[in-house]
């Protein structure tokens, strides 16, 4: 079974429409982000919920809006879609606590989104 | 990111070891982490190392800290051909934020 699944794998859609993808763990786990990999492959993390509340809310621009409608889901939504918003988008999740493997971020397989 | 470096590219004979360098500035980061992600792919947790530790071996992975230097390695030994992916550095300060490397791209030639 998947512990961190995404969806859609790839989306191809038009500049200016609106779009969201969805992602759903099953490892039980409070806080789930998300993260935006460029075409430089560089990670930037964009979003975190903890128990369905926003925990981090980096300068990501107020088209993108993260929902969580339950711990076990963190969807994206993101609004007038811009051709530089063309990037793999990862969401992950992570148990936090303390000692052993606090923090470690367990991620999906990613969503690759073209803008044309 | 700016807060983690690592080198760009690695290209290792097929048997040999694979030594991957990362330095940080967070003198505050609690794990330091490192990631494989193979092309198309997303990204597998390979092993982690807990600030207070020097060296930590996992099979064929040795990670090594060097936290006065805030410097981390990662040791691949005999480096097979499924080896090549990139691989990220990521440091936690336990704020629930991962700071990723730009990732080093390992190739590996027979």
């Amino acid at each position: 079974d998947t512990a961190v699944s995404q969806t859609p794998k790839y989306l191809v859609t038009q500049m200016g429409n609106d779009k969201s993808i969805k992602c759903e763990q099953n490892l039980g786990h409070d806080t789930m982000y998300w993260y935006k990999q460029d075409s430089k492959k560089f990670l930037k993390i964009m979003f975190s919920y903890n128990n369905k509340e926003l925990i981090i809310n980096e300068t990501v621009p107020n088209r993108f809006s993260p929902k969580s409608p339950d711990k076990a889901h963190l969807n994206l939504h993101i609004n007038s879609l811009e051709l530089g918003d063309s990037a793999v988008y990862f969401c992950a999740s992570s148990q936090p606590g303390t000692g052993g493997s606090t923090d470690t971020q367990y991620f999906g397989p990613g969503t690759r989104l073209t803008v044309l | 990111g700016e807060d983690v470096e690592q080198s760009l590219f690695l290209s290792v004979r097929e048997g040999d070891s694979s030594v991957i360098n990362c330095t940080y500035t967070d003198s505050s980061s609690t794990y330091l982490y490192w990631y494989k992600q193979e092309p198309g792919a997303g990204l597998q947790l390979l092993t982690y190392i807990f600030s207070n530790m020097d060296m930590k071996q996992d099979q064929r992975l040795t990670v090594l800290l060097n936290k006065k230097d805030k410097h981390l390695s990662l040791r691949i030994a005999d480096t097979q051909t499924g080896d090549s992916a990139i691989y990220f550095c990521a440091e936690s300060a336990n704020d629930y934020k991962l700071s990723f490397g730009a990732g080093t791209t390992v190739t590996v030639r027979a």
